[in-house]
């Protein structure tokens, strides 16, 4: 079974660095494309980034752009989000996904980021 | 990039009740269209992608349709476990694939 389990969440002060991780399992990990998604707390869903199946192309949203950087691991089945210059509007869940085919069919549990002095 | 707008925000409906949900896209985005359902702490959960073809293992009474701008997920008779908040996301823009604000479905 197809399971993503991210980690690295936590608090940090505004202008500070994260590095969020999802770690695959059940799947062959270097066929499909990953994401993040996050969501603030009551708020709607918002794509934030997505990286191809060899990691050659990534790809952001323009709210992040600049400051996060995805990459992954195919070796060890991770992919993993740097996020530098963190404001208090990136406090969110942030969850890692499955792409296949166009659609996110496989979400991990989220890890919770919390940017607050 | 791609805005998607869904309306209504939220409803309140019955068990039993028809429902419809509908996102609308600033461009066409051919079927390139994904529903999801998140309940309160939860992960969201695909139920239709490519605007009407059903994920494995959800119910039937689930129904997605549309093309270019204009898509509608349809609840034919709601049930209890269905009150959650709906989301569409757009998948025509290469993995930057931007969601609707989400229509939350309350009970009445």
């Amino acid at each position: 079974d197809v399971q993503l389990m991210e980690s690295g969440g936590g608090l940090v002060q505004p202008g500070g660095s994260l590095r969020l991780s999802c770690a695959a399992s059940g799947l062959i990990f270097n066929s499909y494309a990953m994401s993040w998604v996050r969501q603030a707390p009551g708020k709607g869903l918002e794509w934030v980034s997505g990286i191809g199946n060899s990691g050659a192309t990534t790809y952001y949203a323009d709210s992040v752009k600049g400051r996060f950087t995805i990459s992954r691991d195919n070796s060890n089945n991770a992919v993993h989000l740097q996020m530098n210059s963190l404001r208090p509007e990136d406090t969110a869940v942030y969850y890692c996904a499955r792409v296949t085919s166009y659609y996110c069919d496989y979400w991990g549990q989220g890890t919770l980021v919390t940017v607050s002095s | 990039d791609i805005q998607m707008t869904q309306s209504p925000s939220s409803l309140s409906a019955s068990v039993g009740d028809r429902v419809t949900i509908t996102c609308r896209a600033s461009q066409s985005i051919s079927t390139s269209l994904n529903w999801y359902q998140q309940k309160p702490g939860k992960a969201p959960k695909l139920l239709i992608y490519f605007a009407s073809t059903l994920q494995n293992g959800v119910p039937s009474r689930f129904r997605g349709s549309g093309s270019g701008t204009d898509f509608t997920l349809t609840i034919s008779s709601l049930q209890p476990e269905d009150f959650a908040t709906y989301y569409c996301q757009q998948s025509h823009s290469t993995l930057v694939y931007t969601f609707g604000q989400g229509t939350k479905v309350e009970i009445k």
